[in-house]
């Protein structure tokens, strides 16, 4: 069962344009969704967060938006950077109800070229 | 900035021979879980831990699997006799508190190699 699906393994984006991310969820107990970013041969690393009681979160030029009744969240990079080459996992956790143990997806992979 | 240390970083085993895979979490963090990802596959979770107990475990975690803290510092994740389904990257993971707002910080992982 995938509650969570990221439809697009991989994305290739020009320095300096806009990187989109995207995320579905099938969960509606899902309350917390979380980005991380995965180097190879390294541990995921946490990049950003949305509670479901907002609909946008900012931090520096990571950008989350969440569609509650759409079940999508996105996540844009603007301007994307060569260092943002990395595999992108989106994850969702529900406290109310279900666990806040993330639920994780099977990743995008950006390139963003030089 | 304090991290999540796991060792080894690549463990070759026979199947059917137990293995053990090491983790040091945050000094200050008291949950603590293990994730594995198999190749090509998303990340799942196995188990979490806190206060020297299981707190939650996934179906995949079942009675080949256990987890120990040894001392105040190390935990482990033991598999009993491994298969080669059992091949994957595993991660330790650990975070302040057991809540939503927060983050669980990962090691740089195992690569549980099963021959």
């Amino acid at each position: 069962d995938q509650q969570v699906k990221q439809n697009s393994p991989s994305l290739s984006v020009q320095e300096g344009r806009i990187s989109i991310l995207n995320c579905d969820y099938t969960n509606s107990m899902f309350d917390y969704f979380l980005w991380y970013k995965k180097y190879p041969a390294e541990g995921p690393t946490f990049l950003i967060s949305i509670s479901s009681i907002k609909d946008k979160n900012e931090d520096g030029r990571f950008t989350v938006f969440l569609n509650k009744s759409a079940k999508h969240l996105s996540l844009h990079i603007v301007p994307s950077q060569p260092g943002d080459s990395a595999v992108y996992f989106c994850a969702a956790s529900g406290a109310s109800g279900g666990s806040y143990i993330p639920t994780f997806g099977r990743g995008t992979s950006l390139i963003v070229h030089p | 900035e304090p991290e999540v240390t796991q060792t080894p970083s690549h463990q070759v085993t026979q199947m059917g021979q137990e293995v053990i895979l090491r983790c040091v979490p945050i000094s200050n963090h008291l949950y603590f879980y293990w994730y594995r990802q198999i190749l090509g596959q998303k990340v799942e979770f196995l188990v979490s831990f806190y206060n020297n107990e299981i707190s939650e475990k996934s179906e995949i975690f079942d009675d080949q699997f256990s987890v120990e803290r040894p001392d105040g510092s190390n935990f482990t994740l033991k598999i009993r006799s491994t298969k080669l389904e059992d091949s994957a990257m595993y991660f330790c993971a650990s975070s302040e508190l057991g809540r939503n707002n927060q983050p669980q910080h990962f090691g740089d992982g195992t690569r549980l190699s099963i021959l």
